[in-house]
C-alpha cells in the first residue's frame, strides 16, 4: 500500500512570496490533515477535510494560509505572503476516520521542509 | 485546553541501557494516548497507543502505561539500541478528536 506522498520535499522562498504544498493521501482515506511543525516542537494542526468539506481550521491563519481539496482526494496549501516564522516542515496525513464513526490510526507523509529569507 | 508535557531532551543513552521519556496530560474527560516516534529523514510513525485508563501500549520493545491517576504515560524500554535512535513524540486525542503533540524528545543511542 502507498503511503501519504508530499511535494516538494523541500523548498526555500523569501519572504513575502507565495508557495504552495501538494498532498495526496492514502488511497480510501476519507479524512486528511495538515500540521505545521516548527523547529523543536510537536506538530500542530492547521486544517482537518472530511473527504471535501473542512471539520477543523480553527488553527489556520487565513490571512495567509489557505488550503482545498477538491475532489475529496488531493489536497493543497497554500501561503500567501509567507513570513519569516512560516519556516517549518509542512506535514500532511490521513485517516479512514468517517465523521461520527470510530477514529482510525493517522498516517503521515515525510513532510515539506519550508525555509523562508 | 488539553496539552501534552513530555520530557526534554536530547536523551544520549549507550546502547543495552533502560530508558524512559516521561510524559504527561492535561485533559478533560478520558483521552487516548499515543507515542510517536519519528526516523531521521522519515514522517511520524505511530508506535504506541492505549485507550482507556491500565492499558498498556506495546511495540518493537517499547511500553507505555495510561496511568489516570497521575496523568502519565511515561515511555519505557529495557535495552535500547542504535536504530532507536529518534524523535519521539507523545500525543493525545481528546474529546474533539483532534491530536495533541508534545514538544518531541530527541534520543540518541551510542554503540
Amino acid at each position: 500500500e502507498a503511503g501519504v506522498a508530499q511535494s516538494p520535499r523541500y523548498k526555500i522562498i523569501e519572504k513575502r512570496q507565495s508557495v504552495a504544498f501538494w498532498c495526496n493521501p492514502i488511497s480510501g482515506h476519507a479524512t486528511l490533515y495538515w500540521y505545521q511543525q516548527i523547529l523543536g516542537q510537536g506538530p500542530k494542526l492547521l486544517i482537518q477535510f472530511q473527504n471535501n468539506g473542512v471539520v477543523d481550521d480553527s488553527q489556520l491563519p487565513k490571512d495567509r494560509f489557505s488550503a482545498e481539496r477538491l475532489k475529496g482526494v488531493d489536497s493543497t496549501l497554500k501561503i500567501q505572503p509567507a513570513k519569516l516564522e512560516d519556516s517549518a516542515v509542512y506535514l500532511c496525513a490521513s485517516s479512514l476516520d468517517l465523521m461520527g464513526g470510530q477514529s482510525y490510526e493517522q498516517y503521515f507523509g515525510p513532510g515539506t521542509r519550508l525555509t523562508v529569507t | 485546553g488539553d496539552s501534552v508535557t513530555q520530557m526534554e531532551g536530547p536523551v544520549t543513552l549507550s546502547e543495552e541501557a533502560f530508558l524512559t521519556i516521561n510524559c504527561t496530560y492535561t485533559a478533560t474527560g478520558y483521552p487516548s494516548l499515543f507515542w510517536y516516534v519519528q526516523y531521521p529523514g522519515e514522517g511520524l510513525q505511530l508506535l504506541l497507543k492505549a485507550t482507556k485508563a491500565d492499558d498498556k501500549g506495546s511495540n518493537k520493545g517499547f511500553e507505555a502505561t495510561y496511568r489516570k491517576e497521575t496523568t502519565s504515560f511515561h515511555l519505557e524500554k529495557g535495552s535500547v539500541q542504535v536504530s532507536d535512535s529518534a524523535v519521539y513524540f507523545c500525543a493525545l486525542r481528546g474529546s474533539a478528536s483532534k491530536i495533541i503533540f508534545g514538544s518531541g524528545t530527541r534520543l540518541s543511542i551510542r554503540p
